[in-house]
């Protein structure tokens, strides 16, 4: 029963370049959520997505920054040019369909360095 | 989401019970309250929740006092691998409206040492 999961662990871009980040939920697992946690700091929700619908994108900053969850593949994160301030870890968590109680279950996250 | 307070951080010796305590003064009657734990660089990890009786799993158990105000998460033979930064989150899970407010909200939490 494999857990969350995310590649790749370890991203290393430039500034201006592109990062593609990509969790696959656990098995049955139809929700996804994204965190950032920046150096030194909490974890800070970014978006939640079902199936090629994106529910809650309030955490999400305006600008280079998309998610998507495709009917057929992993969710992605994608961020555009990125810059230095992008640098952190990146967690992915998944939580079956809606029900009274529930939990979310996290990825190990994708570092994201830019140099 | 109800706020939540915890002591930033607690020590413990290895094999003694952790006891990590939360204030959660302004929950509501539908929230629930859930405990997650991060162990250094890893992704959180859920521990237990509990709306109003006492729950037990094979990690922990809650213990909710009468009025919900406070909880206390009980490690009952801490162990070195039980070192990492514990939050308490107190939310409503149910779906709201026309959109939800499942994310989960993390707050500083309780960095918790098992010293050997």
């Amino acid at each position: 029963n494999a857990g969350v999961m995310q590649n790749p662990r370890h991203l290393v871009r430039r500034r201006g370049q592109e990062a593609r980040l990509r969790c696959s939920p656990m098995k049955g697992h139809s929700h996804v959520y994204w965190y950032r946690q920046l150096p030194e700091e909490g974890l800070k929700f970014m978006v939640y997505l079902q199936k090629e619908n994106i529910i809650d994108e309030s955490g999400m900053p305006k600008e280079r920054f998309s998610a998507e969850f495709p009917k057929e593949g992993p969710s992605i994160l994608r961020i555009q040019q990125v810059v230095r301030g992008d640098s952190a870890a990146y967690f992915c968590a998944s939580s079956p369909p809606p029900q009274v109680a529930y939990e979310q279950y996290f990825g190990p996250g994708t570092r994201l360095t830019v140099t | 989401d109800a706020k939540t307070t915890q002591p930033p951080s607690m020590d413990c010796a290895e094999g003694r019970a952790a006891n990590l305590p939360c204030n959660h003064s302004t929950i509501s009657g539908n929230e629930y309250v859930y405990w997650y734990r991060q162990i250094h660089s890893q992704g959180p990890q859920y521990i237990i929740h509990g709306l109003k009786n006492n729950e037990t799993n094979e990690m922990a158990s809650l213990i909710i006092t009468e009025d919900r105000k406070s909880s206390t998460l009980i490690l009952p033979h801490a162990t070195l691998r039980d070192t990492a930064v514990y939050y308490c989150i107190v939310r409503n899970p149910t779906l709201i409206s026309s959109g939800s407010a499942r994310q989960l909200t993390f707050g500083s939490g309780t960095q918790l040492t098992v010293l050997p």
